[in-house]
């Protein structure tokens, strides 16, 4: 069926630097995108989000790129502090899926000092 | 404060216990989903209510019951036919065609 998946399960950065998270995804009929953080013991919180009429979207120190050739979705995040360190989760939808998201199996993000 | 809340934080279950976990929003959000996560694990979905009075069942709805009864309540229940209920359960309520917000979770454990 349509998945969403990920690239990397864990990425280990120096603090500082910029990382970037890969997430792959099948259904070429995805339209909406979002991008979790969730820290350990906690409900995943939104950073993010872009359409599919859009190839970029910037936030703060985050920015989300969206390659609909390749089906590909990728999170960078500037400056990476030791506060960034978390599990990261992709999730796409459809137009015609309502509210129903399909989330990606998710990358560890540690940031050493 | 507006938000989404789920009660308790911890709960331990002896086997063959029903146990019902709470999950409230304030949001006015019209839907409401249960999740729950392994360790190391991504997000699976149970039940979801996309309106008031009306549930379906997710990827892995065996051995779980929820009840949609007011717009604010979505409480789930884990029943004793739920072999290996222990794991960290995630409420989640959305306003129609935007993203979904996450409650603090509820980390069940069976004894």
């Amino acid at each position: 069926g349509e998945s969403v998946g990920l690239h990397l399960p864990t990425l280990s950065v120096q603090e500082g630097d910029n990382s970037i998270i890969n997430c792959a995804y099948s259904n070429s009929a995805s339209d909406y995108f979002i991008w979790y953080k969730q820290e350990s013991g906690k409900g995943p919180q939104f950073i993010i989000d872009i359409r599919s009429n859009m190839d970029k979207r910037q936030g703060q120190r985050v920015t989300v790129l969206l390659n609909k050739t390749v089906k590909h979705l990728s999170l960078q995040i500037a400056a990476t502090q030791p506060g960034d360190s978390a599990v990261y989760f992709c999730a796409e939808t459809t137009n015609n899926a309502g509210n129903m998201l399909t989330f990606g199996g998710g990358t560890r993000l540690m940031v050493k000092p | 404060d507006g938000g989404i809340t789920q009660s308790p934080k911890y709960l331990f279950r002896k086997e063959g216990q029903n146990v019902t976990l709470s999950c409230e929003q304030n949001l006015n959000h019209d839907a409401m989903y249960w999740y729950r996560q392994d360790p190391g694990q991504g997000l699976r979905l149970i039940y979801y209510s996309q309106i008031v009075n009306d549930f379906q069942k997710g990827d892995i709805a065996e051995g779980y019951s929820v009840s949609r009864e007011k717009k604010e309540s979505f409480p789930l229940t884990v029943t004793s036919a739920q072999k290996n209920p222990t794991a960290f359960y995630l409420c989640a309520s959305s306003p129609r065609g935007l993203e979904q917000f996450f409650g603090p979770g509820t980390r069940l454990t069976v004894l």
